[in-house]
């Protein structure tokens, strides 16, 4: 069973652009979630789909988006990149909602640098 | 509000060595809480969890004991070896949220 898949893997944009990244989960899986990891913040939660709907968001401003296809595949979009929203940006789905996180399993990353 | 801290790292030991990475929380009621480890490109894996006081979580050598009264998860494990170099996080939930620690990275010397 192919696990959780990322694209693309690395990414550089420079500042004010836009980017989408995108996140195919473990088949079967309805819940995706997206996170971010910085150094100096470490890991952040920031929203989670399930069944097309958003169903939790973390505090991160409205140029973070995302959004789930009926295939349950993901995007997340950043407009107006900024310095700072260099990351790795990780993917994790389970079978259902993860209320209780122990059936997450977590992509590779996509690499993002904003010069 | 609900947070997680660790121990910084970097920590280095040699194989063999015991280790402990220290993990505190704070939360409001009984968080369940998580210990993942993130391999050198990989994304994080579940290494083990707790869900209320005293239990006591393990995988692959490691363990956590949920201490109420320490507010703390403390990962250890008693002979650590050359692949267990990683990056390990500690983590609770709580209200359908994750908080993660910010990792505290393990180098195992052979």
């Amino acid at each position: 069973k192919a696990g959780v898949t990322q694209t693309p893997r690395y990414l550089i944009k420079t500042r004010g652009q836009q980017v989408t990244l995108s996140c195919s989960p473990i088949s079967g899986h309805r819940s995706v979630s997206w996170y971010q990891q910085t150094p100096g913040q470490g890991l952040q939660f920031l929203f989670e789909y399930f069944s097309e709907t958003q169903r939790n968001k973390g505090n991160f401003p409205g140029r973070f988006s995302g959004r789930q296809f009926s295939n349950s595949r993901s995007e997340m979009n950043v407009s107006t990149l900024e310095l700072g929203d260099s990351a790795l940006y990780l993917c994790a789905s389970s079978l259902v909602a993860p209320v209780d996180y122990n059936e997450q399993f977590f992509g590779p990353g996509t690499r993002l640098t904003v010069l | 509000g609900n947070s997680v801290t660790q121990m910084e790292g970097p920590v280095t030991l040699s194989e063999e060595a015991f280790l402990t990475i220290n993990c505190t929380y704070t939360a409001t009621g009984y968080p369940s809480l998580f210990w993942y480890v993130q391999y050198p490109g990989e994304g994080l894996q579940l290494l083990l969890k707790a869900t209320k006081a005293d239990d006591k979580g393990s995988n692959k050598g490691f363990e956590a004991t949920y201490r109420k009264e320490t507010t703390s998860f403390h990962l250890e494990k008693g002979s650590v070896q050359v692949s267990d170099s990683a990056v390990y996080f500690c983590a609770l939930i709580r209200d359908d949220k994750i908080i993660f620690g910010k990792g505290t990275r393990l180098h195992i010397l052979p």
